[in-house]
């Protein structure tokens, strides 16, 4: 079974900030999914990704296999990125769903 | 809004009683998951269907079952209700079978066991 790990667990930054979340998976994986879960509850995937470096506006994932390990970045940070940011790892196949990370706690103060 | 239905959105219930948790996924995808996410264990996977079929299975206890019908709307059925059943669960639909696939997740049902 797949261990992922995410850091750190809490974060708080000023506006305009650059922020680094990271993520470190145990066994090689199909792909990696980034995702957003805002204080209602909600989650929307920002990114999945299985090689290489992904951009979306503000925000850019970039994953190394050989490593294990993933990063997303959000430039020019703003409040309304204030969430919980969720690593996810798929096993390939579908065979064993998602295993996930136990999440990033992000607060971006004005 | 990702295209996926939930419903109810809150649910209240006792032990030991039944609920069924109803999810409609994106048109056109034929893959459902569902996902159950407590304050304890984070987010875990139970199931997952594709087109009618069960496809995979994680971490879902005997006493849950869930199916997928033809029009590609899933129920999850939770018998034996427990105190720790309580939770937030999700359900997402992806278009294909496979974890290389973005899946879009639905608001949630939020589970309360009293």
């Amino acid at each position: 079974k797949n261990e992922v790990e995410q850091s750190p667990q809490n974060l708080t930054a000023q506006e305009g900030e650059f922020i680094t979340i990271n993520c470190s998976y145990s066994v090689g994986i199909s792909a990696l999914h980034w995702l957003q879960q805002h204080p209602g509850g909600g989650i929307v995937s920002l990114f999945m990704l299985s090689s290489g470096k992904k951009k979306h506006g503000r925000l850019i994932a970039t994953i190394n296999i050989q490593e294990k390990h993933s990063s997303l970045h959000i430039t020019a940070s703003h409040p309304r990125d204030s969430a919980v940011y969720i690593c996810a790892v798929g096993g390939g196949g579908g065979a064993d769903g998602l295993t996930f990370g136990k999440g990033t706690h992000l607060i971006i103060q004005p | 809004d990702s295209g996926v239905t939930q419903t109810p959105k809150h649910l209240i219930t006792a032990t030991g009683q039944r609920v069924t948790l109803r999810c409609s996924p994106r048109s056109g995808d034929l893959s459902v998951y569902w996902y159950q996410q407590s304050l304890d264990q984070g987010l875990q996977f139970l199931i997952q269907y594709y087109n009618g079929e069960e496809r995979a299975k994680g971490n879902i206890l005997e006493r849950f079952s869930a199916q997928q019908f033809p029009d590609l709307h899933s129920e999850l059925n939770l018998s034996s209700l427990e105190l720790g059943d309580s939770a937030l669960y999700f359900c997402a639909s992806s278009v294909v079978a496979g974890d290389t696939d973005t899946q879009y997740f639905g608001p949630g049902t939020r589970l309360t066991v009293l």
